[in-house]
């Protein structure tokens, strides 16, 4: 079946650190793949997409590649903040197929000054 | 984009009674999609409404304990029937962008607490 595997957390960095958060995906077909962000007390947004194979989506800073050889569209940031602190969700779309988002667990990232 | 309003943000409910929570989107749109967030656990899909049919369910969800209305295309509500303290999540109502799915819109979820 169509899943996605994310590692857990709590994540815990400095601020400036490096972050990466893995997401690795199974999906019978061509997925397109997305990262969500939960700040407390919010809903969900879209942080980034990437719909094909070596696509780079990018946003606040944040980059993830869709990766097809390794099945996988790990989220790194160069340095985080503060404000960056929240839950982050990976999640896959198989278009015209399921239709459906299926999302990962989720890894909470928290940034201490 | 789409501005999803949900209602109620939070509720304490007795095991054994029914709630309701309402979700108002701000423009018209197909399908609309209601999730179960457990506590530290991802987002579980548990049916998709469209308007002028009966919602679909995923495996494990049943009609009778979450009965879905779509009565228009800007509206849904998802009642949670006859509560257990093992219903107590985060209710998320969302839509997509568009058919392509570039982007999904969430509201602010439904933190419902069954004691």
């Amino acid at each position: 079946g169509n899943s996605v595997t994310q590692m857990e957390g709590p994540v815990t960095l400095s601020e400036e650190a490096f972050l990466t958060i893995n997401c690795t995906y199974t999906a019978t077909g061509y997925p397109s793949l997305f990262w969500y962000v939960q700040y407390p007390g919010e809903g969900l947004q879209l942080l980034l997409k990437a719909t094909k194979a070596d696509d780079k989506g990018s946003n606040k800073g944040f980059e993830a590649t869709y990766r097809k050889e390794t099945t996988s569209f790990h989220l790194e940031k160069g340095s985080v903040q503060v404000s960056d602190s929240a839950v982050y969700f990976c999640a896959l779309v198989l278009l015209y197929n399921t239709d459906k988002l299926i999302f990962g667990t989720g890894t909470r990232l928290q940034v201490f000054p | 984009s789409a501005v999803i309003s949900q209602k109620p943000s939070r509720d304490i409910c007795q095991r054994g009674t029914s709630l309701t929570i309402q979700c108002q989107v701000d423009s018209q749109v197909t399908m609309m999609f209601w999730y179960r967030q457990q506590p530290g656990q991802s987002l579980t899909l548990i049916a998709t409404a469209n308007q002028g049919s009966e919602a679909t369910y995923e495996s494990g969800f049943v009609i009778d304990k979450f009965p879905i209305s779509r009565p228009n295309l800007t509206f849904s509500t998802l009642t949670v029937s006859n509560m257990s303290p093992e219903d107590s999540s985060i209710y998320l109502c969302s839509v997509e962008g568009d058919r392509e799915w570039t982007e999904a819109f969430f509201g602010q979820g439904t933190r419902l607490t069954v004691v």
